[in-house]
């Protein structure tokens, strides 16, 4: 079964801070690597997401780093604030019988502390 | 637009007991899938539904299964309930279709939140 290591599991981090969380996948389908934003009681959301060809994405204070070699990728959080305190999933594609579909890692509760 | 739309929002079941947990989305999405969330173990693929009329497992299928009625509606069942079931379940949809290489967005539920006593 295709895995997707995510850590740290949880993380506090002081407004304005940086907050990082990191993966690391076995094998995957094709390059494309989304992060969701889970706030309690709601649903996962689309955050952002790096595609093939590019090592970064960036889109305001949120950066993914893609690192292909060590089978690696990370997500920043620039200027931390108390908005951003949620669960962060990433998740990786893997080919199960023909058929795409994302396995996600383990999650990280973040909170951003005054 | 309503997204995805889950019912019911919360249940508690009995061991044993049987039931149905309705997931429909309003955004002609192709592809359909069922997860369960629990506390360090992220979100697990139960069951997934590539178009209307096709169902296949995931990773955690084991003790449930699924109807894929119509494009719209995907729904999960539990046909005898287990301890070992009380999670939180989301149903996703998203555009692709689940047999070719894609980087569409999933788009979540709100959840239902089991408790099997």
């Amino acid at each position: 079964q295709q895995q997707v290591k995510q850590s740290p599991q949880s993380l506090i981090v002081q407004k304005g801070g940086i907050s990082i969380i990191n993966c690391a996948y076995e094998n995957t389908a094709f390059d494309y690597f989304p992060w969701y934003q889970q706030f309690p009681g709601k649903g996962p959301a689309l955050l952002i997401a790096i595609r093939p060809d590019v090592s970064e994405k960036k889109e305001g204070r949120f950066t993914i780093s893609f690192n292909k070699s060590a089978k690696q990728f990370s997500l920043h959080i620039m200027d931390s604030q108390p908005g951003d305190s949620a669960t962060y999933f990433c998740a990786a594609p893997h080919r199960d019988f023909g058929n795409e579909k994302l396995t996600f890692g383990t999650g990280t509760r973040l909170t951003i502390i005054p | 637009n309503a997204g995805v739309t889950q019912t019911p929002k919360f249940q508690v079941l009995k061991t044993g007991q049987s039931m149905t947990l309705q997931c429909a989305q309003d955004m002609n999405h192709n592809s359909m899938y069922w997860y369960r969330q629990d506390p360090g173990m992220g979100l697990r693929l139960i069951y997934y539904s590539a178009s209307e009329g096709t169902t296949d497992k995931g990773e955690v299928p084991n003790g449930y299964n699924v109807s894929r009625l119509n494009k719209r509606e995907f729904s999960l069942r539990l046909e005898s309930a287990a301890p070992s079931q009380t999670s939180v379940y989301f149903c996703a949809s998203s555009e692709d279709s689940g047999s070719t290489v894609s980087y569409n967005e999933q788009f979540f539920g709100p959840g239902t939140r089991l408790t099997v006593l």
